[in-house]
């Protein structure tokens, strides 16, 4: 069954850091999802992106935050200058557009950003 | 803005017995998905069940169902005949019915399952 693949599964990085975490979406996949779960917190949206572009944003997802889809099957979050509060499990999301896909979301295992 | 409420921040069952996952949400949209996700202790979300509002019956996935009451707009998940294995946390989510619009996730909810 094809999944959403996530490198690193752990990022270890120092504070004010640039950090870039990379996810393969499945592969006939257009829109894609970057989410962050702090440690004992619930799963937050930051970003969507389709048809290379940012199609909509949260709040957490500020200027430090950048989205990129360099080729045709990554996916990258670009944190430029880590913060201490951006440690966290970042989850990378894809969805395929068409009426059979009933807008399900498939998550990858996640990379764990750890800043210190 | 919608948002999703799990009032159960932890639940434990006897494994091979039924256990009920509670989920509210709001919403002034008439149709949407909603899911149920695991999240084992490997981290990974891994969808169990979803649901399509214009949908009266409940949605079945193996031992997992569900119980969806849209005017109350309830929507919970009845695990029968539980596995170690499903120790993990639940979490409820909502989702618009246009492609590619973000999920609003609830707080979750950790089930251990008890040998």
């Amino acid at each position: 069954e094809p999944e959403v693949t996530q490198t690193p599964s752990h990022q270890v990085t120092q504070m004010g850091q640039e950090v870039i975490l990379r996810c393969v979406p499945i592969s006939n996949h257009l829109y894609f999802y970057w989410y962050r779960q702090i440690l004992g917190q619930k799963v937050e949206f930051l970003v969507s992106f389709y048809n290379n572009e940012i199609s909509e944003k949260s709040e957490i997802f500020d200027d430090q935050f950048s989205v990129e889809r360099p080729d045709g099957s990554n996916f990258t979050l670009k944190i430029r200058s880590t913060k201490l509060e951006d440690s966290a499990m970042y989850f990378c999301a894809s969805s395929v557009h068409g009426a059979i896909a009933k807008n399900i979301q498939y998550f990858g295992a996640g990379t764990r950003l750890s800043v210190l | 803005a919608q948002t999703v409420t799990q009032s159960q921040p932890e639940m434990s069952v006897q494994e091979a017995e039924t256990v009920t996952l509670s989920c509210t949400y709001d919403t002034s949209e008439s149709n949407y998905y909603l899911f149920w996700y695991k999240q084992p202790p490997s981290r990974q979300m891994i969808l169990v069940i979803r649901q399509e509002a214009y949908k009266q019956q409940n949605a079945t996935e193996n031992r997992f169902s569900v119980n969806f009451q849209k005017a109350a707009k309830s929507f919970s998940l009845k695990i029968s005949d539980s596995q170690l294995g499903d120790t993990a946390m639940y979490f409820c989510a909502f989702s618009p019915p246009e492609y590619g619009q973000n999920f609003v996730f609830g707080p979750g909810t950790r089930l251990s399952v008890l040998p």
